[in-house]
């Protein structure tokens, strides 16, 4: 069985662009968290969607970023006009939802805004 | 607000040396509290779930324990490769399901 897959690992971008951050969850979980983590600081829940559905997206800053888990295909998080704040690891985790607080995560995408 | 905070920020130990490291939260109702390990460069791995004061649970040579305030993971003759960040989060009751996560103990585990 798979574990979590995240594309790509690492994407350099301008200010401007758009980032776009896919992840893959583990084979038969349909719920999925996206987090972001700055160097010295911890993990920051950014949304949590199940299938077609997004549950909770009060970590989600309200302009520029939106994600997505459609029915077919992987989880995205995408990042609108970029700016050099935006530098972080996003990491995506899938979880079966049988067990608070078991999430696999993935290895993660780094993203690095010039 | 809901917070978490952990502490040692840092801590070394011999091979052998067991220690503990804490975990104090504020949250206006507990639904869970947890543990993962991370390594650099990687995701964190889960580790363990704590749902009420007084629970305890074990895995090699880790155990978590609750109480109303806060959680410790005590790890007992620690190995080099026991060597890694270990997170604490918790998840309230107020209908959102946010994990809040900890900044994080950085373990070295010297051979």
């Amino acid at each position: 069985n798979a574990g979590v897959m995240q594309n790509p690992r690492h994407l350099v971008r301008r200010r401007g662009q758009e980032a776009r951050l896919r992840c893959s969850p583990m084979k038969g979980h349909s719920h999925v968290y996206w987090y972001r983590q700055l160097p010295e600081e911890g993990l920051k829940f950014m949304v949590y969607l199940q299938k077609e559905n997004i549950i909770d997206e009060s970590g989600m800053p309200k302009e520029r970023f939106s994600a997505e888990f459609p029915k077919e295909g992987p989880s995205i998080l995408r990042i609108q006009q970029v700016v050099r704040g935006d530098s972080a690891a996003y990491f995506c985790a899938s979880s079966s939802g049988r067990v608070l607080g078991e999430q696999f995560f993935g290895p993660g995408t780094r993203l690095t805004v010039l | 607000e809901d917070q978490v905070t952990q502490s040692p920020e840092a801590l070394r130990l011999q091979e052998g040396e067991s220690s503990s490291l804490n975990c104090s939260y504020t949250v206006s109702g507990l639904r869970g509290l947890f543990w993962y390990r991370q390594d650099p460069g990687k995701g964190p791995e889960f580790l363990f779930t704590l749902y009420s004061a007084g629970e305890e649970k074990e895995k090699e040579r880790l155990k978590a324990t609750l109480t109303k305030k806060e959680s410790f993971l005590h790890i007992t003759a620690p190995k080099p490769e026991d060597s890694a960040t270990y997170l604490c989060a918790v998840q309230a009751t107020s209908g959102t399901y946010k994990y809040i996560f900890g900044t994080g103990t950085r373990l070295k585990v010297l051979a």
